[in-house]
Order: C-alpha cells, then sequence, then structure tokens
C-alpha cells in the first residue's frame, strides 16, 4: 500500500503559539481526509474531517491540497491540552469497493507553558 | 454517539495460548478493522472486513486470523500466542459511503504475552 508521511516531531511551543503540521500521500486515487488526535496510551479520536476547500473548527484548521498531494492542520493559540499525537489519515479505494485508510506515524506536539 | 468496544482494556496471555480479541460496533457500520500499535511504528492493519463473512489481510496478517459472522462482531484471533505479539490492539469501524467516512476507534487492548 501506499505511504503517508508526517514529520514525527515533536513540536515544543508555547501556549498561545500557532503551530502547523503537514501530511504527505503518495496514493492519488485517496478518497478522503482526516485528522485524528492520540493522547497517550488512549485511542485515536477524530479531530476533524479535511475537505478541498479548507475547513476550520475553532482554534483548527484543516487543508488539503490535491495537486501537491499534502494536507495541513493549524492549530492556533495553543493550549497546554492540545499536547498530544495528531494522526493524518487518507481513505483509497480497496477491494470489494470498500476503502482502506492509512495512518501515518503520527506528529508530536508537546506544548508548555 | 457510535459505541465501538473491546471486551478487555488489559490481557495477560502465556506463550502458544490461543487467544481471542473481540470487538463490537452498535452502529451498523459495514467496515471493521483491527490494528495494533507499537511505539515508533504507529498503527499497523492486520486485518479488515467490508461485510459480514468477508475478511481481507492488511499489512501484517501473519499469526492472526478473523472471524465476522455477524455485522456488528469482529474478532481477532492469536493461533498460537507468541511474545512478539505483545502490543496495543485496536479495533475501529466505520461506514463504507464512497470512503468519505471516518473511523471510530474502541478504548484499545494492551496485551501482554510472557
Amino acid at each position: 500500500r501506499k505511504e503517508v508521511e508526517q514529520d514525527p516531531g515533536p513540536f515544543n511551543v508555547p501556549e498561545g503559539a500557532t503551530v502547523a503540521f503537514n501530511c504527505t500521500y503518495s496514493n492519488s486515487a485517496s478518497q478522503s481526509f482526516f485528522w485524528y488526535r492520540q493522547d497517550c496510551r488512549k485511542e485515536p479520536k477524530l479531530l476533524m474531517s479535511v475537505y478541498s476547500s479548507g475547513n476550520e473548527d475553532g482554534r483548527f484548521t484543516a487543508q488539503l491540497n490535491r495537486a501537491s498531494q499534502y494536507i495541513s492542520l493549524l492549530i492556533r493559540d495553543s493550549k497546554l491540552s492540545d499536547s498530544a499525537t495528531y494522526l493524518c489519515v487518507v481513505n483509497a479505494p480497496a477491494s470489494g469497493g470498500s476503502y482502506i485508510p492509512t495512518f501515518g506515524r503520527g506528529t508530536s506536539l508537546i506544548v508548555h507553558p | 454517539d457510535v459505541k465501538v468496544t473491546q471486551s478487555s482494556r488489559y490481557l495477560v496471555k502465556r506463550t502458544g495460548e490461543k487467544v481471542f480479541l473481540e470487538c463490537v460496533q452498535d452502529m451498523d457500520h459495514e467496515n471493521m478493522f483491527w490494528y495494533r500499535q507499537d511505539p515508533g511504528l504507529g498503527l499497523r492493519l492486520i486485518y479488515f472486513s467490508y461485510d459480514v463473512k468477508m475478511k481481507e489481510k492488511g499489512d501484517i496478517p501473519e499469526g492472526y486470523s478473523v472471524s465476522r459472522e455477524k455485522k456488528e462482531r469482529f474478532s481477532l484471533i492469536l493461533e498460537s500466542a507468541s511474545t512478539n505479539q505483545t502490543s496495543m490492539y485496536l479495533c475501529a469501524s466505520s461506514f463504507t459511503d464512497r470512503g468519505n467516512q471516518p473511523q471510530h476507534f474502541g478504548d484499545g487492548t494492551r496485551l501482554s504475552i510472557l
């Protein structure tokens, strides 16, 4: 299967900072894109879907660039509680009409006081 | 709210045992997945199923099998557990919807093989 690449970090930023993560994917047939957040020793939880037109949810903004095959996540006004690993996920067609998600290995964010 | 339930949060088994991990979802999702997650390696897909009685190998199926007899339940079986199968196991489910739907995860099972 094709790959999804992320910078593992860690990104170490002060509270209030703006931080951006990128994720590149190699399968041009990829259909949909998501960002997940994973806290230490917990399951991944959906943060937001990523749409071609870009989308925003509070302090979080996601962008998709199909031509260059990358997605991004921007976090404004970082909070201590944003400290986590952020996983990029790309859905691509598989057998039987199904779709398989491919996960990046995650980018670690540490927000300090 | 979607609920994906894994049968155990923590499990300790011995080498050579047959181990069953169970996963149940309550949202009538077509797709179900089993992953393992190890430090530095990210999530790796073991098996997935896009319909009852259907199964497909993921990236690391060796040493594992699965069963999907009912739509809501997807079981992962370690045929003869080995120490290198000590890991965090995560189950997930999703609608098909032309690939536009995200996955929802269970809490995970931390499996230790002694």
